[in-house]
């Protein structure tokens, strides 16, 4: 089970955000490795990945978004938000299948 | 240019089947994990269904056990999702997902809406 927290952030530009996740049960891996990724669904888009591995950045996502954390409890913040980060926020478990989202963190705008 | 399609969604009656199919371009998709993630109406994202990229192995959400039936086509770079036995809460949009560990393709999805 993931949970997230908190449910709605509202978020003025500029400012930084930050959102947790909890799994229960550890997400690393003998490897080393945490399975714990983060997306974002923005409005009317389907979701993409921000996070992998806990804390790497995907392609192309800007470096004001940053993941920490290990075991069963991590953390995604964003350093200064702006205005096209609003959207729906999930972490999702990739430990081993079947595969578990969190329940969603909505950010918005002030 | 990266591009995942669904297609195959609709209407359908309880008990009802349907094929839902996904055609991805512009990554190599025998390299890559294929998943089904649907999104009920106005609610957050579900894990349905994987494939391995050689399709050796499934995996499937409880929900769907024994009801759904991933599976691809790698020489035509597609990945398919039947569905048996439909439920009122198998509502929902079915995006295709490849994966590999540090990317996530994801298409628009297909909208199944299972209802009398």
């Amino acid at each position: 089970v993931m949970t997230q927290s908190p449910l709605s952030l509202p978020v003025t530009p500029g400012e930084p955000a930050s959102i947790s996740c909890r799994s229960s049960q550890s997400l690393l891996h003998s490897n080393g490795n945490n399975y714990l990724d983060w997306f974002l669904q923005k409005p009317g888009q389907s979701p993409q990945l921000l996070i992998y591995l806990g804390s790497n950045r995907a392609s192309g996502v800007p470096d004001r978004f940053s993941g920490s954390g290990s075991g069963t409890d991590f953390t995604l913040k964003i350093s200064r938000v702006e205005a096209e980060d609003v959207g729906v926020y999930y972490c999702m478990e990739g430990l081993q299948p079947p595969f578990t989202f969190g329940p969603g963190t909505k950010v918005d705008i002030k | 240019e990266v591009q995942v399609l669904e297609s195959g969604g609709g209407l359908v009656q309880p008990g009802g089947s349907l094929t839902l199919s996904c055609a991805a371009s512009g990554f190599t998709f025998i390299n890559y994990y294929m998943n089904w993630v649907r999104q009920a109406p106005g609610k957050g994202l579900e894990w349905v269904a994987n494939i391995k990229p050689d399709g050796s192995a499934k995996y499937y959400v409880d929900s769907v056990k024994g009801r759904f039936t991933i599976s691809r086509d790698n020489a035509k770079n597609s990945l398919y999702l039947q569905m048996n036995s439909l439920r009122v809460e198998d509502t929902a949009v079915y995006y295709c997902v490849g994966r590999v560990t540090a990317a996530a393709y994801w298409g628009q999805g297909t909208l199944v809406t299972v209802s009398s």
